[in-house]
């Protein structure tokens, strides 16, 4: 079961280019990575799911390096609509496996 | 479409009862999961269903269980309630395809035990 860690918490400016790193030293050969955002009382949303190098969609960009045991989330010029928790999954492509959630990074837009 | 629903949105129950939480996937999706998130635990997985079998089981006790219909609605069931199982309920459902792609969660149902 491949597990995460993430920085609990991050602040932020309005404007800045924020980076999120996840660290999982034990993702398996099948596992993807995907990063999702949660509201206060509302269910996580996706965000951006990579296998490896760089994946890049509307609204971030997923950074893995080549031995995959780390990925970085890079949201461009946060605003305060970002504030919320960032989450790093890493699960198996098959869907045998669990998923873990980890405790997710709380990042704060300040004005 | 339509996205994914819980039902209900808020329950309050007596230790010792039993639950169970209802949800409708996304049309079209074959695969949904169960998570509990509590402010110490986070989002734990609890379980997922594809094509009516379970095919992933996360670390709860057996009071915990699910089950999904041909229509690819969900239920889960807590049996024996405990007030360490008060938590937000999420359900997720995606294609459930090969590799596992976007899930798409529900709001949840706010269980409150006392």
């Amino acid at each position: 079961l491949a597990k995460t860690t993430q920085p609990i918490s991050m602040d932020s400016y309005e404007g800045q280019e924020v980076n999120i790193t996840c660290s999982h030293n034990n993702i398996a050969t099948n596992d993807y990575i995907t990063w999702y955002q949660q509201f206060p009382s509302q269910g996580p949303r996706f965000i951006i799911q990579g296998y490896k190098t760089k994946v890049t969609n509307e609204v971030a960009s997923l950074f893995i390096p080549a031995d995959r045991k780390s990925s970085t989330l890079s949201l461009p010029r946060v605003s305060l609509s970002d504030t919320a928790v960032y989450y790093c999954l890493v699960g198996d492509a098959t869907g045998a496996n669990n998923l873990f959630f980890g405790t997710g990074t709380r990042l704060t837009v300040i004005p | 479409k339509a996205g994914v629903t819980q039902t209900p949105r808020y329950l309050i129950k007596t230790r010792g009862q039993q639950v169970t939480l209802s949800c409708s996937p996304i049309s079209g999706h074959r695969s949904v999961s169960w998570y509990q998130q509590t402010p110490g635990q986070g989002l734990q997985f609890l379980f997922e269903y594809f094509s009516e079998t379970q095919r992933n089981k996360g670390n709860f006790p057996g009071r915990f269980s699910g089950r999904q219909f041909s229509n690819s609605r969900s239920e889960m069931n807590v049996s024996t309630l405990e007030l360490g199982d008060s938590a937000l309920y999420l359900c997720a459902s995606s294609l459930g395809r090969n590799p596992r792609g976007e899930q798409y969660f529900g709001p949840g149902t706010r269980l409150t035990v006392t």
